[in-house]
C-alpha cells in the first residue's frame, strides 16, 4: 500500500491563479480531509469528506473547493489564489471516524 | 478559549531524560490522537486512544477521561524524537469535521 499519495509537494503561484492539489489513497478509506497548517495556528480543517459524494465544509473553506467522485480521490482546488492563501497543506485519511489517521506529505503553497 | 491545551509549548532535553507532554480538553470526546511531526516533515500518528493506556516501543499514551486529560510518555529520550507533537480530539457526536487539534509542543532532545 502506498498510503496517502499527495501532490505537488512545493507550488508557488500568482495571485489569481488556480490550481488543484491531489490526494489520493489505497487503504479503501471512507473518511478524507484537507488541512492547512500555518505558524502558531495549528492544523485547520479546510473540507472533509465522509465517502464518495459526500463532502462537507471545514473550518475555514473560503476560496477552496473539493470533490469525491471515488472513494480514493480527493483532490483540493485553489479558484483564485490569494497570498492568505500560502500554507502548508496535508490532505488526511481514515477508515472510520475514530480510528487512525494516515496523512499525506504535505504541500508547501506560496502565493505572491 | 482553546479546547485542547497542550503543555508545554517547548521542551528541551537530555538524551536519556524520561519526558512527558500534557494534552487537556473541554469537550467530551469519543476517541484522542497523538501525532508526531518532524522538522519540514510530515504528519505521523502515534496513537489513538478512547481510553486506559497505549505502548509502541519507547512511547507511552494515558487518557484519564473523567479528567479529560491526556499525557504522552518518552523513555529514553533520544535526538531522533526531536519533533512537534500534536494532540487531537474527536468530540461526542461530530464528524470527522470536527476534529479539534492542539497546536501541538515542540521537543528537542539534546545529545
Amino acid at each position: 500500500n502506498a498510503g496517502v499519495t499527495q501532490t505537488p509537494k512545493f507550488q508557488v503561484l500568482k495571485t489569481g491563479q488556480s490550481m488543484t492539489l491531489q490526494c489520493a489513497q489505497d487503504m479503501n478509506h471512507e473518511y478524507m480531509s484537507w488541512y492547512r497548517q500555518d505558524p502558531g495556528m495549528g492544523l485547520r480543517l479546510i473540507h472533509y469528506s465522509v465517502g464518495a459524494g459526500i463532502t462537507d465544509q471545514g473550518e475555514v473553506p473560503n476560496g477552496y473547493n473539493v470533490s469525491r467522485s471515488t472513494t480514493e480521490d480527493f483532490p483540493l482546488r485553489l479558484l483564485s489564489a490569494a497570498p492568505s492563501q500560502t500554507s502548508v497543506y496535508f490532505c488526511a485519511s481514515s477508515l472510520d471516524r475514530d480510528e487512525k489517521l494516515f496523512f499525506g506529505s504535505g504541500t508547501q503553497l506560496s502565493v505572491l | 478559549k482553546n479546547e485542547v491545551e497542550q503543555s508545554p509549548q517547548n521542551l528541551t532535553a537530555q538524551e536519556g531524560e524520561f519526558i512527558t507532554i500534557n494534552c487537556s480538553y473541554s469537550v467530551g470526546i469519543s476517541a484522542l490522537h497523538w501525532l508526531q511531526q518532524h522538522p519540514g516533515g510530515g504528519i505521523v500518528s502515534l496513537f489513538m486512544l478512547s481510553s486506559g493506556k497505549k505502548k509502541h516501543g519507547r512511547l507511552i499514551a494515558t487518557i484519564n477521561i473523567q479528567e479529560k486529560h491526556s499525557s504522552l510518555h518518552i523513555t529514553a529520550s533520544h535526538p531522533r524524537d526531536s519533533a512537534v507533537y500534536i494532540c487531537a480530539v474527536n468530540p461526542w457526536g461530530g464528524s470527522q469535521g470536527n476534529l479539534i487539534f492542539g497546536k501541538g509542543t515542540k521537543l528537542s532532545v539534546k545529545p
